[in-house]
């Protein structure tokens, strides 16, 4: 079984401020973890993943996130957000040992003010 | 340019109307995949192929049905006996057995009851 826990439906910063976006999960299996983001009326794109290699992951547009598995945990970071960083963010499990069938989270919606 | 194509973007049903919207992938992708997204509920599977001629049910198949006759295509029939049709559905795609290395999304298509 596994499941993933978005602990904020809402995130505000003001742009030039870092970006925290949290994400906890859980897993019987070793997991895979992604973050999506999504603007409005779009598809889904990938921002990074994390499959058993270095715990840091770097993602496209300047964000990051880190594989905690003491904490299960999976925070997705950005040192300094732009305008065009406002979107929904999702982040999903899936477990080697499963059926990679994923599991999302019910998302993030991140708000920046200028 | 390898991806996902949805269409239509937009669909209009009227109470008691079948309506099938298309996926077509061209990334040889194995599984395939349909998602309903509702405001603050995330990305719910509805059904889900990893070979042609097989499918099986998601979290909320019930008023939903597909086919997988070829690799590259997965249609979804949104049928009468979907009460609430309203919500936007996105299709998406993985190479079977390596879902941990992420999927593919289309741009969705928002279907609307009228």
């Amino acid at each position: 079984a596994q499941s993933v826990t978005q602990l904020d439906s809402h995130v505000s910063v003001s742009e030039g401020t870092p970006v925290l976006l949290r994400c906890n999960y859980s897993s019987s299996y070793s997991p895979s973890l992604f973050w999506y983001v999504q603007h409005p009326n779009k598809g889904l794109q990938l921002l990074l993943k994390y499959t058993s290699a270095a715990t840091l992951v770097k993602g496209i547009n300047g964000f990051e996130a880190e594989f905690k598995k003491s904490e299960t945990s999976f925070h997705l970071t950005k040192p300094s957000a732009h305008m065009s960083d406002a979107a929904e963010y999702f982040c999903v499990v899936t477990a080697s040992g499963g059926s990679y069938i994923p599991t999302f989270g019910r998302g993030t919606s991140l708000i920046v003010h200028p | 340019d390898g991806g996902i194509t949805q269409s239509p973007k937009y669909l209009f049903r009227k109470e008691g109307q079948n309506v099938t919207l298309s996926c077509e992938q061209n990334l040889n992708h194995d599984a395939m995949y349909w998602y309903r997204q509702d405001p603050g509920q995330g990305l719910r599977l509805i059904y889900y192929s990893q070979i042609v001629n097989d499918f099986q049910k998601g979290d909320i198949a019930e008023g939903y049905s597909v086919s997988r006759e070829k690799k590259e295509s997965f249609p979804l029939t949104v049928t009468s006996a979907q009460k609430n049709p309203t919500a936007f559905y996105l299709c998406a795609s993985s190479m079977e057995g390596q879902g941990a290395y992420g999927y593919t999304f289309g741009s969705g298509t928002r279907l609307t009851v009228v």
